[in-house]
């Protein structure tokens, strides 16, 4: 069964340092997500992006989250300058098609860990 | 805001037995409801959804059932395995045009005893 796949699993930083969060969507899905988890929390949604544009953000993704698409395989998430409460496991999610028959398929996650 | 709230935080219950999660969301757009399983370091896992044209659906082990008029659903898993021990997490979105984004309860730990 195709995944969603994620590098690095595990990613350590130090403080205002900038991470860059790697994805690989389904291939023929077209609709893609992050989403984080604190420790012992629920899963959070942060953005969505379709036709190469953010169609939806929450208020965790301030001006410090980016999204890109790069070419036709990887989706990223880039945080400019880290703080101690971004430190989450970052799940990148995608879906087929819009519409309310499509599921969503999470990939294995990155803990990311500031310093 | 969105919200969804679910119950219990916790539950343990004897191999074999029944487990019940409940979760009730505020949005009455919401149309979209999956329940997700999550182990320990995990990924969170699809592993029953339902729409808000069906009022219950079952897999196997696993059923959930969806009551618009109180906005809640609830998740039955029957004779519970060892297996089936992992956090649960229930969701809603309004899924009209797009998949709009999920809207996750706080997640049940099932303990289930040998």
């Amino acid at each position: 069964e195709p995944e969603v796949t994620q590098t690095p699993s595990h990613q350590v930083t130090q403080m205002g340092q900038e991470v860059i969060l790697r994805c690989v969507p389904i291939s023929n899905h077209l609709y893609f997500y992050w989403y984080r988890q604190i420790l012992g929390q629920k899963v959070e949604f942060l953005v969505s992006f379709y036709n190469n544009e953010i169609s939806e953000k929450s208020e965790i993704f301030d001006d410090q989250f980016s999204v890109e698409r790069p070419d036709g395989s990887n989706f990223t998430l880039k945080i400019r300058s880290t703080k101690l409460e971004d430190s989450a496991m970052y799940f990148c999610a995608s879906s087929r098609t819009g519409g309310s028959n499509e599921k969503l398929f999470f990939g294995s996650g990155t803990q990311l860990s500031v310093l | 805001g969105e919200n969804v709230e679910q119950h219990p935080s916790t539950l343990s219950v004897q191999e074999g037995d029944s487990a019940v999660i409940k979760c009730t969301y505020s949005d009455s757009a919401s149309n979209y409801f999956p329940w997700y399983k999550q182990e320990l370091g995990k990924r969170p896992q699809l592993i029953i959804d339902i729409r808000s044209n069906v009022g219950e659906k079952k897999d196997q082990r696993i059923a959930v059932t969806l009551n618009k008029t109180a906005k809640h659903f609830s998740l039955h898993i029957t004779e519970t395995q060892p297996e089936d021990s992992a956090v649960y997490f229930c969701a809603a979105s309004k899924a009209y045009r797009g998949t709009d984004k999920l809207i996750f309860g706080t997640g049940t730990r099932l303990q289930v005893f040998p």
